[in-house]
């Protein structure tokens, strides 16, 4: 089984420029989360989606989307990236009682 | 809002020595994770406890839960020096996973 799988595993972006990190999952996980990791902090939450067709905003939203149009895939994007943008960046799946993650996305913004 | 909170923040400790963390959170949750994240890791699922009076165990670690309280332990019994690496306590709450801080436990020789 594959679980949760982020791509790419490292970016680096200029200020200004824009991305998207790629999340899927083959769990048939309905719950699906993206979550920010600053260096020698807890995971925040940025947004969060219920299943397909519906998302939801997180802890901090600022400078970021979603769209979940398909059960496995839960795209996250950055339209004009700042510094503090710069983390980790970790999607994650859910059903019942317990929480996969994925590998990580390291984004480090110029 | 939910908020969940650790303590303490950084633990260093002897190998064999027995020490406990500890997670609150502010509100009424439907079930409580615990991780465990390496340097430059992703996060691994330690433990879900989903109900009150909850005690599960794996090894040298020992996770319980107190709804009452809005209390969860992860204790951990005579460290040994693998067990070195970040802990995080989430509560869920709705459709939220929300994470405290991380506890970064050393151990040492």
């Amino acid at each position: 089984n594959a679980g949760v799988t982020q791509t790419p595993k490292f970016r680096i972006l200029k200020i200004g420029q824009s991305m998207t990190l790629q999340c899927t999952q083959d769990m048939n996980h309905n719950y699906m989360y993206w979550y920010r990791q600053d260096p020698g902090m807890g995971l925040k939450l940025i947004y969060y989606s219920v299943g397909a067709g519906i998302t939801d905003k997180g802890e901090v939203p600022n400078g970021y989307n979603v769209s979940r149009s398909t059960t496995e895939d839960f795209p996250l994007r950055l339209e004009l990236a700042a510094p503090s943008q710069t983390s980790v960046y970790f999607c994650a799946s859910s059903w019942s009682t317990e929480a996969f993650f994925g590998q990580g996305t390291r984004l480090t913004v110029v | 809002e939910l908020k969940v909170e650790q303590n303490p923040l950084f633990l260093s400790m002897q190998e064999g020595k027995n020490y406990t963390i500890y997670c609150n959170y502010s509100t009424t949750s439907d079930r409580l994770y615990w991780y465990r994240q390496d340097p430059g890791k992703s996060l691994e699922s330690l433990f879900v406890l989903l109900s009150n009076g909850a005690v599960k165990q794996e090894g040298r670690l020992m996770a319980s839960l107190d709804t009452k309280a809005r209390l969860s332990t992860l204790h951990i019994t005579a460290a040994v020096h693998d067990l070195s690496a970040t802990y995080f306590c989430a509560a869920e709450y709705g459709n939220k996973l929300v994470f405290g801080a991380g506890t970064i436990l050393r151990v040492k020789s």
